[in-house]
């Protein structure tokens, strides 16, 4: 089974309209994050999440909010969809916390949004 | 604020033919540096890590990459390139000096074509 699931995997939605991408893992990690990959701009930070009670944005958090359930859950709800929110979103988690100071992120398999 | 950037958008090369892909990042001491894989229709798999110490680093697949301080780079390489290795690759660079925020800062995407 995978360690980060994303649900769902594609969605179209309707300007206008509210909706709500899921995240969960399994890895037991504290850290949290959501991206969105735009073609030939990479992936850019929307919010992340250092604990249930710790949550911030990131670089581009306008229209978006979050949601963090539990430590295995981070949801992403884009409050009334736009077209140019039309993506493909990646949850990840990281491995923070090994008292190192090293963190890798793991990737979710992304959900691809589609806004009409 | 650090920054990455990947000069070629996309690059074809031969079945067992060799491979270079360029990294370029700048950031105000040494980074912690990473590259991942996105295959089509499928989230980002990590390829392999730099953190310290040795600057010539293994990853999965037969990869490799090379850290040079001097030139500001992490390139990525293998010797024989496969079919399977048609994707889309991404340099990160990580804060290891903001470990409180833990963001990963991506490059723009290198597309990997591979000819029979």
């Amino acid at each position: 089974d995978a360690d980060v699931t994303q649900t769902p995997r594609n969605r179209i939605t309707k300007t206008g309209k509210r909706i709500m991408l899921e995240c969960s893992q399994t890895k037991g990690h504290d850290r949290m994050y959501w991206y969105r990959q735009d073609p030939g701009l990479g992936l850019r930070l929307i919010y992340y999440s250092f604990d249930v009670k710790d949550i911030n944005k990131g670089e581009i958090s306008d229209g978006y909010s979050v949601s963090r359930q539990a430590q295995a859950k981070f949801s992403l709800s884009l409050e009334s969809a736009i077209p140019n929110q039309t993506a493909l979103y990646f949850c990840a988690t990281s491995d923070f916390g090994r008292g190192d100071g090293q963190e890798t992120q793991y990737f979710g398999p992304g959900t691809r949004l589609l806004v009409l | 604020a650090q920054s990455v950037t990947q000069p070629d958008i996309h690059i074809t090369v031969s079945e067992g033919a060799s491979l270079e892909l360029r990294c370029n990042y700048s950031y105000g001491a040494t980074p912690y540096l990473f590259w991942y894989v996105q295959s089509p229709g499928q989230g980002l798999q990590l390829l392999l890590k730099y953190f310290s110490g040795d600057t010539l680093v293994q990853g999965i697949k037969g990869f490799e990459a090379e850290f040079k301080r001097s030139q500001s780079s992490f390139n990525l390489r293998k010797p024989s390139v496969h079919w399977s290795d048609a994707a889309e690759y991404f340099c990160a660079v990580g804060d290891p000096l903001g470990t409180s925020y833990g963001k990963l800062t991506f490059g723009q995407g290198t597309i990997l074509t591979v000819h029979p």
